[in-house]
């Protein structure tokens, strides 16, 4: 069975700019967070969603948003970029909200 | 507030030697324990998660961990450790709802340990 996939895998915005990362889960999982990497946060939890509704969300500011489809995708959003979104961002898919979850590669985000 | 604590950051271990990283958790209710590894570049893998039940809880590549609730601790541990462990590894606690049942998707992780193996 095939991983969780993200994509891009490597970005570069300059401030300001919006960006959109997309992750597509294992296949018959149901539920998608997203978590933001950086060497001096670490790892921070950004959102969970379950059938296309958010059922938590993180500490971070409106500017970052995400949805999830109805086959289970996902898309987060960064609007206005500041040089701090620069990050690793995670997703994870598990089967439902109570399960384990299974984290993608990761999307490399440098804001320049 | 739930919160995590990896007190070391960087740990060095020569190969065959035994390995044990420390996590402190604080947490109301019964907690999901989980260890994380990461290697450069790479995304988390799971090792292994605790829920309830048998406290020794044993995981891939050879862990395990022990979750002891009097000490809020969840250490990792690895009787030999080879090249390949080397990695960044990561305590997290499931904080959603709370309690059995509750949700995995919310986890709060520690700022990690980074392990190096010695030849």
């Amino acid at each position: 069975k095939a991983g969780v996939t993200q994509t891009p895998r490597y970005l570069i915005k300059t401030r300001g700019q919006q960006v959109t990362l997309s992750c597509s889960p294992i296949s018959g999982h149901r539920s998608v967070s997203w978590y933001q990497q950086t060497p001096g946060q670490g790892l921070q939890f950004l959102f969970e969603y379950f059938s296309e509704t958010q059922r938590n969300k993180g500490n971070f500011p409106g500017r970052f948003s995400g949805r999830q489809f109805s086959n289970s995708r996902s898309e987060m959003n960064v609007s206005t970029l500041e040089l701090g979104d620069s990050a690793l961002y995670l997703c994870a898919s598990s089967l439902s909200i109570q399960e384990t979850q299974y984290f993608g590669p990761g999307t490399r985000l440098l804001v320049l | 507030a739930q919160s995590v604590t990896q007190p070391d950051i960087h740990i060095t271990v020569s190969e065959g030697a035994s390995l044990e990283l420390r996590c402190n958790y604080s947490y109301g209710a019964t907690p999901y324990l989980f260890w994380y590894v990461q290697s450069p570049g790479q995304g988390l893998q799971l090792l292994l998660k605790y829920f309830s039940g048998d406290t020794l809880v044993q995981g891939i590549k050879g862990f395990e961990a022990e979750f002891k609730r009097s000490q809020s601790s969840f250490n990792l541990r690895k009787p030999s450790v080879h090249w390949s462990d080397a990695a960044e590894y990561f305590c997290a606690v499931g904080a959603g709802i709370g309690g059995y049942g509750g949700s995995q998707g919310n986890l709060i992780f520690g700022k990690g340990t980074k392990l190096s193996v010695k030849p």
